[in-house]
């Protein structure tokens, strides 16, 4: 079955250092990936998106994620991270009949 | 530039009612995609409508089924509710470019939190 795994349930890091969300997939054919964000009792936004092209992939608010098709990764990162960037942080992709599946989400707490 | 809305915000509703909820995609945009998540879980996709016929189905009861309109906005019913409906319900819209639903990015509305007692 195709998937997308977030193997952490919860990122911890202190304001100003570098953070990492982790995403794996398992899907047939070239992966499309995406990164949204969900804030408390809202939808979800649109981070940033992997078709094709370069592995690193700069999206929106500093993020950027890095493809890579050996690992089947496509992690997100952000420099020096910001208490406002705590959220709930949702990999997914288009599986091979172009549903969008989502991994089960990373909630990032940036402690100040 | 308006995003995707969605009402009502919250609704509460018994087992075995009735509960439709309502979508406007973002302008330009003439697919809808509906996604259903429960509390601490990824958001699961139920179907997609384009051109007013549902495209795309995830597995999900036929308690489940929709209408998309002229103006592309969209409708999710659900029948005979279930205690395990409740949820938030996100309403998606992009732009078709294929058949198959091509690979454009998906914009979520802020969502109807339904609860079933």
């Amino acid at each position: 079955a195709q998937s997308v795994a977030q193997p952490e349930d919860q990122v911890n890091v202190a304001e100003g250092n570098p953070l990492t969300v982790k995403c794996t997939y398992s899907v047939s054919g070239n992966p499309y990936l995406f990164w949204y964000v969900q804030y408390p009792n809202r939808g979800l936004q649109f981070l940033l998106k992997y078709i094709t092209g370069d592995n690193l992939v700069k999206g929106s608010y500093g993020f950027e994620a890095e493809f890579n098709k050996s690992q089947t990764s496509f992690h997100l990162k952000k420099p020096s991270a910001l208490v406002s960037d705590s959220a709930l942080y949702f990999c997914a992709s288009w599986d091979s009949s172009y549903k969008l599946i989502f991994g089960s989400g990373t909630r990032l707490l940036v402690r100040p | 530039d308006a995003g995707v809305t969605q009402s009502p915000t919250h609704l509460i509703k018994t087992r075995g009612q009735q509960v439709t909820l309502r979508c406007s995609p973002k302008s330009g945009h003439d697919t809808v995609s509906w996604y259903q998540q429960a509390l601490g879980q990824g958001p699961q996709f139920i179907f997609q409508y384009y051109e007013e016929e549902e495209r795309q189905r995830g597995n999900f009861p036929d308690r489940f089924s929709g209408h998309q309109f002229p103006n592309y906005s969209s409708e999710l019913n659900v029948n005979a509710l279930l205690l395990g409906d409740s949820a938030l319900y996100l309403c998606a819209s992009s732009l078709g470019t294929s058949s198959s639903g091509g690979t454009d990015t998906q914009y979520f509305g802020p969502g109807t939190r339904l609860t079933v007692l």
